[in-house]
């Protein structure tokens, strides 16, 4: 593994279903972040995560979860999917370590999710 | 309420034009100002700006910030087919990015 992973690359998804997007990092980096980018409203936070064990809100966090077990991995899931959750969503990783803040932020090739 | 935007919203220009993107901010706790570049996939990370007046620069790409009138610009010479792109402006603020709505650029051959 080199930089981020997603998976899976893209979903079709029934409207209600449990659906889990993963992420993993080898970078060792300390902060992850969601992202979904939809036509016109550019990337918008979904959740965050500063370091390993601890998460937070973002700025359209409702009807999604995550979790940080480790420093690699950041799961992002939609407990109950909605038909306005289909959109294109983007983990990314930065090193915050520095104390230079959100800084560069690498992010991985995204997921295509669609809800019907 | 932290924005940023972007204009113009698309653009299309032939080989060779220069462009300018602009990016204007209005965001509290401002640490700095990055620029990405998206094709098919993942936004690649550009530049990140955090001085007024100071140019970064890389290739034929050039950006400068203006923290006192709170916009960025970024400039292309010489564009290129592999230059189509959108190019995304993100502020941050706090240990988060706030992001533009991109700017869509075409390069005609």
């Amino acid at each position: 593994i080199a930089g981020i992973t997603q998976a899976p690359t893209s979903q079709i998804l029934a409207a209600g279903r449990r659906m889990t997007l993963r992420c993993t990092q080898d970078m060792r980096h300390n902060a992850m972040y969601w992202y979904r980018q939809d036509l016109g409203l550019g990337l918008r936070l979904i959740h965050y995560s500063n370091t390993a064990g601890t998460t937070g809100k973002g700025e359209v966090p409702d009807g999604y979860s995550v979790s940080r077990a480790n420093t690699d991995d950041f799961p992002l899931t939609l407990a109950s999917a909605v038909p306005s959750q289909t959109s294109v969503y983007f983990c990314a990783s930065s090193d915050q370590r520095t104390g230079a803040g959100a800084d560069t932020q690498y992010f991985g090739p995204g997921t295509r999710l669609t809800v019907l | 309420e932290d924005k940023v935007v972007q204009s113009p919203l698309s653009l299309v220009v032939h080989e060779g034009d220069t462009v300018t993107l602009n990016c204007s901010y209005e965001v509290t706790n401002f640490r700095s100002l990055l620029w990405y570049k998206q094709e098919k996939k993942a936004p690649t990370f550009l530049f990140m700006l955090t001085s007024s007046g100071i140019e970064k620069k890389s290739g034929r790409l050039s950006s400068i910030l203006d923290k006192k009138e709170l916009f960025s610009i970024l400039n292309i010479t010489a564009t290129q087919t592999g230059d189509s792109a959108v190019y995304l402006c993100a502020v941050e603020h706090g240990n988060k990015l706030v992001f533009g709505a991109g700017t869509i650029l075409r390069v005609k051959s």
